[in-house]
């Protein structure tokens, strides 16, 4: 059964904690993304990776990091320094950056930090 | 800089009628378009794509319509059933590296 996976479905940290969120995919997909979600908001892109080990920030980097050490997952730490963690984390997959290929989501992780 | 955006936050209609969500973007070189569905709590699902050399698209029950002159994308549901009541984005390809371009959202109610 292909697809993306995230684990947890739900999360929640006490403020201060860094948390892992999980993204895995076996579509053997070159491009992986993170994005987060707001209440009533659009997707802001955090990070993005085209190939192992390397990656780049998108548009709202500050506070997240990322590592792609193997081609099938693409976990993201929130760290401490994030001001407002609380959101819904999406991570994404693509056949490749460049080309007319679709995006697939996974399921989303809801991470509630207080 | 170059975006994405819908005309209409919220779209209510009646089961069974007709539904248009549309979507304005900037950027004449994208080159490729993808309409998702997101309903609550979970990830965005692929409805429907069309490429830049397209002006209409259909799919079981959905239509894209593509309007190069104008920039502007739209998606037709027929038959709007209970099931379609979701969060509707449109995404473009600008070919500047990599990224999808999200639109901000439509939500759509359909009324029994």
């Amino acid at each position: 059964d292909g697809g993306i996976t995230q684990s947890p479905k739900y999360l929640f940290r006490k403020e201060g904690q860094n948390v892992t969120l999980s993204c895995e995919q076996n579509l053997n997909h070159d491009a992986m993304y993170w994005y987060r979600q707001d209440p009533g908001q659009g997707l802001r892109l955090i990070y993005y990776s085209q190939i192992v080990n390397d990656f780049q920030k998108g548009d709202i980097a500050e506070g997240y990091s990322v590592s792609r050490e193997k081609k099938e997952s693409f976990p993201l730490t929130v760290t401490s320094a994030q001001k407002n963690p609380t959101a819904f984390y999406l991570c994404a997959s693509r056949r490749g950056l460049a080309g007319l290929y679709e995006q697939y989501f996974g399921p989303g992780t809801r991470l509630t930090v207080t | 800089g170059e975006s994405v955006g819908l005309h209409l936050p919220t779209l209510s209609v009646q089961e069974g009628d007709n539904s248009i969500i549309n979507c304005a973007y900037s950027n004449s070189a994208s080159d490729y378009f993808i309409w998702y569905k997101q309903e609550s709590g979970k990830g965005p699902q692929f409805i429907i794509d069309i490429r830049s050399n397209m002006d209409k698209r259909q799919g079981q029950r959905v239509t894209v319509l593509l309007n190069k002159t104008v920039k502007h994308l739209s998606l037709q549901i027929a038959a709007t059933q209970p099931g379609d009541s979701a969060v509707y984005f449109c995404a473009e390809n600008n070919n500047q590296g990599g990224k999808l371009i999200f639109g901000q959202g439509t939500e759509l109610s359909v009324k029994p």
